[in-house]
């Protein structure tokens, strides 16, 4: 079992959806939470990190759930901008360990 | 400049060669790392560094060494390089450091090395 797993996409959605990225992650003593964003040829970049008591960042909330090693990304009012691929990070005792990641395509 | 800077950005060399990608850093962090990139694999862990002295093995270390020269280098070998190694070649540094606050963990990333072993 992978240690990151995130939903395999890809997700092709129209202009002005709401979509929701979903990862689980194994190792119970994982510290601290991100969510990248990856455009094509291009480095990862963080989007947002991921906090126990939930955060947003505009059209983007990140969720922590601590109990069930899960960890949520919710994008509102989608964005031709927003395609891209969509990493789920967490951060060990030692390393960062990345997901497969989400490729997400939003079409006018 | 780019704070994280990787060279070389391309690479095709053949089965068997020697390969060092290098990487150097601006952001005086003291953690660094290599991930590779293979489609639906996303980035894999290869060596990481917490200072000049400490190298750790990530998940795929085998077929690759790593040298920490200084504090802001960290290069990357393929001793003989194989097909199987082509893939996409990511530095990155962290501001992680214990017992120093604000910091947030963010990871930044050099522009990549995209290496063709044929």
């Amino acid at each position: 079992r992978k240690e990151v797993e995130q939903d395999p996409g890809p997700f092709n959605v129209p202009e002005g959806a709401t979509v929701a990225f979903n990862c689980t992650y194994s190792n119970s003593a994982s510290q601290s939470f991100f969510w990248y964003r990856q455009d094509c040829r291009k480095e990862p970049k963080l989007l947002m990190s991921v906090y126990s008591s939930g955060n947003e960042d505009g059209r983007f909330t990140a969720q922590l759930n601590r109990a069930s090693q899960y960890i949520s990304l919710l994008i509102r009012d989608s964005k031709l901008s927003d395609s891209a691929t969509y990493l789920c990070v967490v951060n060990g005792q030692s390393d960062m360990r990345f997901g497969a990641g989400t490729r997400l395509t939003v079409k006018p | 400049d780019a704070d994280v800077t990787q060279t070389p950005r391309n690479r095709i060399t053949k089965t068997g060669k020697r390969i060092m990608l290098e990487c150097s850093q601006t952001k005086g962090h003291d953690r660094m790392y290599w991930y590779r990139q293979d489609p639906g694999l996303g980035l894999r862990l290869i060596y990481y560094s917490f200072d000049v002295k400490d190298i750790n093995k990530g998940e795929i270390s085998d077929g690759y060494s790593v040298s920490r020269q200084a504090q802001a280098k960290f290069s990357l070998s393929l001793e003989s390089a194989i097909p199987n190694q082509t893939a996409l070649y990511f530095c990155a540094t962290s501001d992680l450091q214990s017992g120093r606050a604000g910091n947030t963990g963010e990871l930044f990333f050099g522009e990549g090395s995209r290496l063709t072993v044929l």
